[in-house]
């Protein structure tokens, strides 16, 4: 069965930092691109990254583009998203999804002093 | 950047009824459309991807239909499961686009 389980969401002040996880099980995962997606408060979904498979391609929504850093760790299953210079708006539920098919239960990540 | 514009904002449907949602894009995106199915509290579900191909497990219920610019969800008789917010979403170009949402509601 495939699973995708993120984790690393929190409460950090404007201007901080969070690693975000995504933890993946059921299938090859090094075969595969994945995407991080997030939905603020009772708003809409939102794309935010893209890493290929092999880690070549990398894609950023201009929103967050110089703030934060995708990568995985094929060996290890793993994806990520390192958040930097965190702003107020940032605060959302992230979600990382596998060519749209699956997706995780999302991490709640709150930016507020 | 591709705008998706999904009409309506909400549908207010009686279980049974048939609704049809509808997607724009601000340019051609070909055939490369998705919709996706999101209920309070959960992660989103893909249910038709490539506009018209049914996702695993989707109840044919469900169908797709457009290209270029123009795209329809339809589903031909609401359960009351189906009662959710419907996402369309593009993968023609980057970046990857949503559309605002549209509420399906119970009349």
């Amino acid at each position: 069965e495939v699973q995708l389980v993120e984790s690393g969401g929190g409460l950090v002040q404007p201007g901080g930092s969070l690693r975000l996880s995504c933890a993946a099980s059921g299938f090859t995962f090094s075969n595969y691109d994945m995407n991080w997606v997030r939905q603020a408060p009772g708003k809409g979904l939102e794309w935010v990254s893209y890493i290929s498979s092999a880690s070549n391609t990398i894609y950023y929504a201009d929103s967050v583009t110089g703030r934060f850093t995708v990568s995985r760790d094929n060996p290890k299953n793993s994806l990520y998203l390192q958040m930097n210079s965190l702003r107020d708006e940032d605060t959302a539920v992230y979600y990382c999804a596998r060519d749209w098919s699956y997706w995780g239960q999302g991490t709640l990540v709150t930016v507020s002093s | 950047e591709i705008v998706l514009t999904q009409s309506p904002a909400t549908l207010s449907l009686s279980p049974g009824e048939r609704a049809t949602l509808s997607c724009r894009a601000s340019q051609s995106v070909s055939s490369y459309l998705a919709w996706h199915q999101q209920k309070p509290g959960q992660a989103p579900r893909l249910l038709i991807y490539d506009a018209s191909n049914r996702a695993t497990g989707i109840p044919a219920r469900f169908s797709g239909s457009g290209s270029g610019t123009d795209f329809t969800l339809t589903i031909s008789s609401l359960e009351p499961e189906d009662f959710a917010v419907y996402y369309c979403q593009q993968r023609s170009s980057w970046p990857l686009t949503f559309g605002g949402g549209t509420k399906v509601e119970i009349k």
